[in-house]
């Protein structure tokens, strides 16, 4: 199994702003995904994160809003711009674990936007 | 896409009972079936999964059965145990593609000692 780890574990942040989230993997991995979960929900992917090419998204979700990077093999960053309070959410970064398909989740980085 | 079906919403038991939670799903090219549990203020934990090779899989107190034709599998549980509280989610998957992946509604599971 992977070790994930995300950075901020949580945050309140204030209307309008924007935060970027870190993930980072403990083993060097091809895609890596973001994840919201609403209060109370279930998980939905948000995009897919490959290292040297554009992050691919899921419809409901656009570039502008959650922009993403991923510059190495054991990295990502999902920013989640100009907050609502609707934005509020656990956002998870996720791989897969080898052939086997596997996911496996970080912490979460939970946000409250105010 | 795929979609999947999650019940019941809510489960309580008590201590040393047992819980099942029953998940369908639509399309007949998955067949990787995981299972989570999240506990509060934690991602999901991968807990058992299942191919669709496979009709059932057990790990000490916890089982899964797959029914490919009917397109259902289920969780269970026995012996519960306090610890077991958490929130428990399904999944359905073709491994090659996990942004395909799509999880059920979650159960919240309360064991009550």
């Amino acid at each position: 199994s992977a070790v994930i780890s995300q950075k901020p574990s949580r945050d309140i942040c204030q209307r309008g702003t924007s935060l970027t989230i870190q993930c980072q993997v403990d083993s060097q991995v091809t895609m890596m995904f973001w994840y919201r979960q609403q209060p109370g929900q279930s998980l939905t992917l948000i995009a897919t994160a490959n290292q040297g090419s554009e992050a691919t998204y899921e419809s409901g979700f656009v570039i502008d809003k959650f922009p993403i990077s991923r510059p190495n093999l054991t990295f990502s960053t999902l920013t989640v711009s100009n907050m609502s309070p609707e934005d509020s959410s656990i956002y998870l970064c996720s791989v897969q674990g080898g052939w086997t398909g596997e996911l496996f989740f970080g912490e979460g980085s939970r946000l409250t936007v105010l | 896409g795929e979609n999947v079906e999650q019940h019941p919403s809510t489960l309580s038991v008590q201590e040393g009972d047992s819980a099942v939670i029953k998940c369908t799903y639509s399309d007949s090219a998955s067949n990787y079936f995981p299972w989570y549990k999240q506990e509060l203020g934690k991602g999901p934990q991968l807990i058992i999964d299942i191919r669709s090779n496979v009709g059932e899989k057990k790990d000490q107190r916890i089982a899964v059965t797959l029914n490919k034709t009917a397109k259902h599998f289920s969780l269970h549980i026995t012996e519960t145990q306090p610890e077991d509280s958490a929130v428990y989610f399904c999944a359905a998957s073709i491994p090659v593609n996990n942004n395909d992946m799509r999880f059920g509604a979650g159960t919240r599971l309360t064991v009550k000692p």
